[in-house]
């Protein structure tokens, strides 16, 4: 079993759709969470980074992380096609600046 | 703020040869750099962990010997490919790390390397 489990997709949604993309992990000793968005050919970006459990907003995005269910998510209001990309889940654990990836969720966002 | 460059972009290199890799924080100093590979419609796969001024830390099963690992100043982590072979084509990504917390590591654009 991997540490993050992450749905590769691929997740196609109409512009203007509520995007939801989420990971699931079996190391209860993650204390950090990332969310990056990387283009094809590209390196990523950080996009969310949280610490231990709770929302996070910046502008579009919001990011969950339910710590009892060992559950993160990504949310993306008001989608746009320049947000198909490939999402990346990351984690770490205390102590570790070693970041743990999800294998990414591709997103196609349709005009 | 937080940018990291990676030089080249792209390379090829014929079998046997080596190709050295450079990672760059260009807008704040890097007290750790982190290489890793990406296989096509895979996920980044850490290779080492190096601190400025000591020695890399490599992951299990990742030859020292073969990726050679640089961190000599602050701003500057290389990351040299030796006797190169056509399995070691691949996508590699440096991040580096020591703007506000660590564990927000920051990613170059990558460097495309393929081995003929």
């Amino acid at each position: 079993q991997k540490e993050v489990e992450q749905d590769p997709g691929p997740l196609s949604v109409p512009e203007g759709a509520i995007v939801s993309l989420n990971c699931t992990y079996s190391n209860s000793a993650f204390q950090y969470f990332m969310w990056y968005r990387q283009y094809s050919r590209k390196g990523p970006e950080l996009l969310m980074y949280t610490y231990s459990s709770g929302n996070k907003e910046d502008g579009r995005f919001t990011a969950q992380v339910d710590k009892s269910s060992k559950y993160i998510s990504l949310f993306i209001r008001d989608s746009q096609p320049s947000d198909s990309a490939t999402y990346l889940c990351a984690m770490a654990s205390g102590g570790s600046y070693k970041l743990i990836f999800g294998s990414g969720t591709r997103l196609l966002v349709r005009p | 703020g937080a940018v990291v460059s990676q030089h080249p972009s792209r390379v090829i290199c014929k079998s046997g040869t080596s190709v050295k890799i450079e990672c760059r924080s260009l807008d704040f100093q890097a007290t750790t750099m982190f290489w890793y590979r990406q296989f096509p419609k895979q996920s980044l796969m850490l290779m080492a962990t190096s601190n400025e001024g000591s020695k890399a830390t490599y992951e299990q099963g990742v030859e020292k010997d073969k990726f050679l690992i640089n961190h000599a100043s602050l701003t500057l982590s290389t990351l040299t490919v030796t006797s190169a072979h056509p399995e070691d084509s691949s996508f590699y990504i440096c991040s580096a790390a020591g703007q506000g917390e660590a564990y927000e590591q920051y990613f170059g654009p990558g460097t495309r390397l393929t081995v003929t």
